[in-house]
């Protein structure tokens, strides 16, 4: 079955860039989705097909993807920043999402 | 603006069904794809499986065997019956939209969850 990996956790000082990495096979041919996930709250989407951000989403998120590696990239990042952040593909019709990487702003 | 909420019983006995229901405000349940997400506690998310307006449904290949969506366009709503359930299904249950603008899908909105406990 197909995986995503994603680190555990990122940390990244307030107004610096946060990386956010997701890998899995041949990810570059799959259209990702990237999720928000703050303490006590439902997720939200953040960004689509790789790069796409939906209406809410700040401008100083991005995404980009090459080969195996999918990123969720945070300019700026500021402490409202701090979350989960999911990555979520497509292996045929089955869903398939990464473990999540808890983002500290500190 | 579409807006899901789930209902349903919070605990349920081990080897009982799961039965818990999403109610679609602001849009037609029947025009659109939907979608169930779990979350057990502390973990990441799982998906569950997904209802498309044309009537299939695709579940995660681990729950298949247990998992089965409906939708009832009278009430504007969608279900998820999870059959079995042990502790393991312990988990906050999210429903979601299903978008998609081919070949491109992806989940916006969501519930806000419910969370379901299994234990006698």
């Amino acid at each position: 079955s197909y995986e995503l990996t994603q680190a555990p956790s990122v940390s990244v000082s307030p107004g610096q860039t946060a990386s956010i990495p997701c890998s899995g096979e041949k990810l570059e041919n799959k259209y990702v989705n990237w999720y928000q996930q703050k303490p006590g709250q439902s997720p939200v989407l953040v960004m689509y097909l790789h790069s796409k951000r939906p209406s809410g989403t700040p401008e100083r998120f991005s995404g980009s993807t090459s080969g195996n590696t999918a990123s969720l990239i945070i300019g700026g990042t500021q402490a409202i920043d701090e979350a989960h952040y999911y990555c979520q593909a497509w292996d045929s019709n089955i869903v398939v999402f990464g473990g999540g990487t808890k983002l500290t702003v500190l | 603006q579409v807006q899901l909420q789930e209902s349903g019983p919070g605990l349920v006995k081990p080897s009982e069904t799961l039965s818990l229901t999403c109610t679609v405000s602001g849009d037609s349940v029947g025009g659109f794809h939907w979608t169930w997400i779990r979350q057990p506690p502390g973990k990441g998310l799982e998906w569950v499986g997904n209802i498309f307006y044309s009537g299939n449904t695709y579940y995660n290949p681990s729950l298949e065997s247990r998992v089965t969506l409906s939708v009832d366009t009278s009430k504007n709503q969608f279900s998820l019956k999870l059959s079995s359930v042990t502790s393991e299904d312990t988990a906050v249950y999210y429903c979601a939209r299903l978008k998609e603008y081919s070949p491109v899908k992806w989940f916006h909105p969501w519930g806000q969850g419910t969370l379901v406990t299994v234990s006698s």
